[in-house]
């Protein structure tokens, strides 16, 4: 089945402590980016990749890192967590960008508590 | 830069009535229109989308849109609600054809949908 999955579906952690969100497609899919979602504010992107070991700053990227070493994987890191970045996280995938011919494939989110 | 609203953050509608979601955009230039939906502790999933042609596009589980350039709208209806429509909606935005072309999110509507 064709699929993008997040591990964790569920996180809760302490200010400082490090974290890997990870995410993987099995599409054979070029793009991979990464949102999160906030209450009132609606998707806003993070980071995204064109393809493998080339990633760019979305909207969002100020204390996020992410790595594409593989073209089926794209983790989210977060260095130094803090309450700010309590959210619901999602990873998306498509073939090619985010042209109107190449939809985005989403996981099914994580959803990370920040204490 | 493009923007987009979706008014109303909830909306509720009896089961078997119509279902109306209002999409307004702002855009330079003719614009790729999206809408997307979220079941519950899901990732978004590609309803339907107008890029050029029929400015009335079908989309899955009876849904449908029509692009207005004169109002800058993009509404999503569908004509008898099914509880199954109880969902998240986001309208989104995008100016390109290529590469990490911004794709602009609305905030969302919840749809509730009353037996």
């Amino acid at each position: 089945e064709a699929q993008v999955t997040q591990n964790p579906r569920y996180l809760i952690t302490v200010t400082g402590k490090k974290l890997t969100v990870t995410c993987s497609q099995n599409m054979n899919h070029e793009y991979m980016s990464w949102y999160r979602q906030d209450p009132g504010l609606g998707l806003r992107q993070i980071y995204y990749s064109m393809n493998v070991e080339v990633t760019d700053k979305g909207d969002v990227p100020e204390g996020y890192k992410v790595s594409r070493k593989e073209k089926r994987n794209f983790p989210l890191i977060l260095e130094s967590p803090s309450p700010n970045q309590t959210s619901l996280y999602f990873c998306a995938s498509s073939p090619s960008g985010t042209a109107y011919n190449s939809p985005l494939h989403f996981g099914n989110g994580t959803r990370l508590t920040v204490t | 830069a493009q923007s987009v609203t979706q008014l109303g953050s909830h909306v509720s509608v009896s089961e078997g009535a119509l279902v109306l979601l209002r999409c307004n955009y702002s855009s330079s230039v003719p614009p790729y229109l999206f809408w997307y939906v979220q079941y519950p502790n899901q990732g978004l999933q590609l309803l339907l989308k107008y890029t050029t042609g029929a400015t009335l596009v079908k989309g899955i589980n009876g849904f449908e849109a029509e692009f207005k350039k004169s109002e800058t709208s993009f509404h999503l209806t569908k004509p008898s609600a099914h509880m199954s429509d109880a969902a998240e909606y986001f309208c989104a935005v995008s100016e390109g054809d290529s590469g990490n072309t911004p794709l602009v999110f609305g905030k969302g509507t919840r749809l509730s949908v009353i037996a």
